[in-house]
């Protein structure tokens, strides 16, 4: 089965510096490639996401990158802030199958 | 459209016991699943199900049951509650076309005395 890992498990930065967190997946079959925020205490939401007949895609400040030939996909937070402070989640799926999630990487911006 | 909604959001069991979570969605979502999240973990998938009367196991499915009777509903049963079962459990579901993401529901936090 799909198999994800996701570095680094927590990432500090500084308000307005960017945050880069990396994913990589096992299953070439693997075609869909979300991102979930969780706050502290909440449900996780989705906020990007990325099929693989797509190289990039951006949305406000975040951004997702996706390397097939490599099997690794990246979220780039840029001008982080305060309210980015959460953890991420990575997955990754085939278009109908199951979700196979990462650990999680835990993003503390300074001010 | 309340989305994706689980009851209870908090619940104490002894060693032992049994319960149902319940989790129910109003968007005529076919895929439907249970998580849970554990500190470190992420979130790992207990069992899921296709489509009502459809269901399979995840890659954590021991000491839980599934059934999907009808679209709208997926409860989960802890069969014999152990300790090890304290987490927050997570129920989300998605559709076919469109957005292929999950939507979650707000979770229950399960702890095994």
């Amino acid at each position: 089965g799909e198999n994800v890992e996701q570095h680094p498990s927590t990432l500090s930065v500084q308000e307005g510096d960017s945050a880069v967190i990396k994913c990589t997946y096992s299953d070439s079959a693997s075609n869909y490639f979300p991102w979930y925020k969780q706050e502290l205490g909440k449900r996780p939401q989705l906020i990007i996401d990325i099929r693989s007949n797509v190289g990039e895609k951006k949305d406000q400040r975040i951004a997702v990158t996706l390397n097939k030939t490599a099997k690794h996909f990246s979220l780039h937070i840029t001008e982080t802030q305060p309210e980015d402070s959460a953890v991420y989640f990575c997955a990754a799926s085939t278009s109908w199958g199951k979700f196979q999630f990462g650990a999680g990487t835990q993003v503390v911006v300074t001010p | 459209n309340a989305g994706v909604t689980q009851t209870p959001k908090f619940q104490v069991l002894k060693t032992g016991q049994s319960m149902t979570l319940q989790c129910a969605q109003d968007m005529n979502h076919e895929y439907m699943s249970w998580y849970r999240q554990d500190p470190g973990m992420g979130l790992r998938l207990i069992h899921y199900s296709v489509g009502a009367g459809i269901t399979d196991q995840g890659e954590v499915p021991n000491g839980y049951n599934v059934s999907r009777s009808t679209t709208e509903d997926f409860p989960l049963r802890l069969l014999s509650a152990a300790p090890s079962q304290t987490s927050v459990y997570f129920c989300a579901s998605r559709g076919r076309s469109g957005v292929y993401g999950y939507t979650f529901g707000s979770g229950t936090r399960l702890t095994v005395v």
